[in-house]
């Protein structure tokens, strides 16, 4: 089955700090690749996603993300998080062998420190 | 900004009783999806519906659920016989196109807890 792992169960940083948080994903052929958050008490919003051309995609709220296909990785980015950003983050991929449905990692969860 | 809605946000149910979950998805959406999330755990698929059938299920999706889309605009989730296992968030989803360039938009979910 196809599979998608995050690297950090919970990332603490301080206002101002830049972010990385990993994503791989399991070879599937043709994939899409988003990164959703959930805010406290909140549904999941799109934060990006990326179906072809430039591998470097931009976000919302300052988030960036870059698909590396010989690593199998879509990492999300941002140079300075803010509080505002404490939030649980979802890698999802989907494609021609992941079926109709979006296959999620299992979070990481970023707690933004004032 | 058209969202997709879900209600109850909290449904309490005793073990054994049927729940029915309802959503409404976005208005020009013809894809239509329930994903579960246990407490802790990462978001689940559980089924997928296109042209007032199913299209795709996980092996979570067993005999105790259905779905439907009783009137053009609700699309519902029933589980038959609740079990204590079931009790986790359930986010409704939808989107225009199937995984070509149409993301999937999800509602608020509604926390389903069985006693």
């Amino acid at each position: 089955a196809q599979s998608v792992s995050q690297h950090n169960h919970h990332v603490i940083l301080s206002e101002a700090a830049s972010l990385e948080l990993g994503c791989n994903y399991s070879y599937g052929g043709t994939v899409n690749l988003f990164w959703y958050v959930q805010y406290p008490g909140q549904h999941l919003q799109l934060l990006l996603k990326y179906f072809s051309g430039d591998p470097l995609v931009k976000g919302i709220k300052g988030f960036e993300a870059e698909f590396i296909k010989s690593k199998f990785s879509f990492n999300l980015r941002k140079p300075s998080v803010q509080w505002s950003d404490t939030a649980e983050y979802f890698c999802a991929v989907n494609g021609e062998n992941y079926g109709q449905n979006f296959v999620f990692g299992p979070g990481t969860r970023l707690s933004v420190l004032p | 900004e058209p969202e997709v809605t879900q209600t109850p946000s909290h449904q309490v149910t005793q073990m054994g009783q049927e729940v029915i979950l309802r959503c409404v998805p976005i208005s020009n959406h013809l894809y239509f999806y329930w994903y579960r999330q246990i407490l802790g755990q990462k978001v689940e698929f559980l089924v997928s519906f296109y042209n007032n059938e199913i299209s795709e299920k996980s092996e979570i999706f067993d005999d105790q659920f259905s779905v439907e889309r009783p009137d053009g605009s609700n699309f519902t989730l029933k589980i038959r016989s609740t079990k204590l296992e079931d009790s986790a968030m359930y986010f409704c989803a939808s989107s225009e196109g199937l995984y070509s360039n149409q993301p999937q938009h999800f509602g608020d979910g509604t926390r389903l807890s069985i006693l």
